[in-house]
């Protein structure tokens, strides 16, 4: 089964400066990734999904890529803001059709 | 509202007591999940269920746990006889069927066995 990892448990990072976290997979290439937000004693919220075939997506201030061969994808906040601080969660499906494994989370904090 | 929402918020019990959860999803949604959460860790699946079909079980679940979608709407996960492993976040989430489908969470149930 699929795990994943993520760079850091936590990610301290100036105003204004761009933050990027990592989303690594050990197995094989899902066919889409997704990236969610989680703020404390909340549901998680979607953000952007990437296909499989698809390099780069973006939306706003926020970039994902995602690259098979390395089994990764980056995200990017540009910009950051204080209202950015959140845990960010990447996520996959097992299989098509079947369940969705997330990461254990990167806890942004960006300071102002 | 017509968010995904989940009660109770908070629920408190003794060790070797029965829970329920309740799940209500986005109504035009067909596929409800559901996950447990622990500090410091991303959503672990639990299980989840097309319309009021149960499609998949995780293998980490014990026969302590039991959900069901009697008429494909609503969903309620049963936790049976308690352990104090078993208080974490537990999260529903409800998405469309098909492939390139993003899920929305509600708030979740925080569990707490003492």
């Amino acid at each position: 089964s699929q795990k994943i990892e993520q760079n850091s448990e936590a990610l301290n990072i100036q105003e204004g400066k761009t933050a990027t976290l990592t989303c690594n997979y050990t197995n094989y290439s899902p066919a889409y990734l997704q990236w969610y937000r989680q703020d404390p004693g909340r549901g998680p919220v979607f953000l952007l999904l990437i296909r499989e075939n698809e390099k780069e997506k973006r939306k706003e201030r926020l970039k994902v890529t995602f690259d098979t061969t390395l089994k990764q994808s980056l995200f990017h906040i540009t910009a950051s803001q204080p209202a950015d601080s959140a845990t960010y969660l990447c996520a996959l499906e097992e299989g098509y059709g079947q369940n969705f494994v997330f990461g254990p989370g990167t806890r942004l904090s960006v300071l102002p | 509202d017509t968010g995904v929402s989940q009660d109770p918020r908070h629920k408190i019990t003794k060790r070797g007591q029965n829970v329920t959860f309740r799940c209500d999803p986005i109504s035009e949604h067909n596929r409800l999940y559901w996950y447990r959460q622990t500090l410091g860790q991303g959503p672990e699946f639990l299980t989840y269920f097309q319309n009021e079909a149960q499609l998949e079980k995780s293998r980490l679940l014990s026969d302590r746990f039991s959900a069901e979608r009697p008429k494909g709407s609503f969903s309620t996960l049963e936790i049976q006889r308690t352990e104090q492993g078993d208080s974490a976040m537990y999260l529903c989430a409800s998405s469309h069927a098909g492939p390139f489908r993003d899920q929305y969470f509600g708030p979740g149930t925080r569990l707490l066995v003492l």
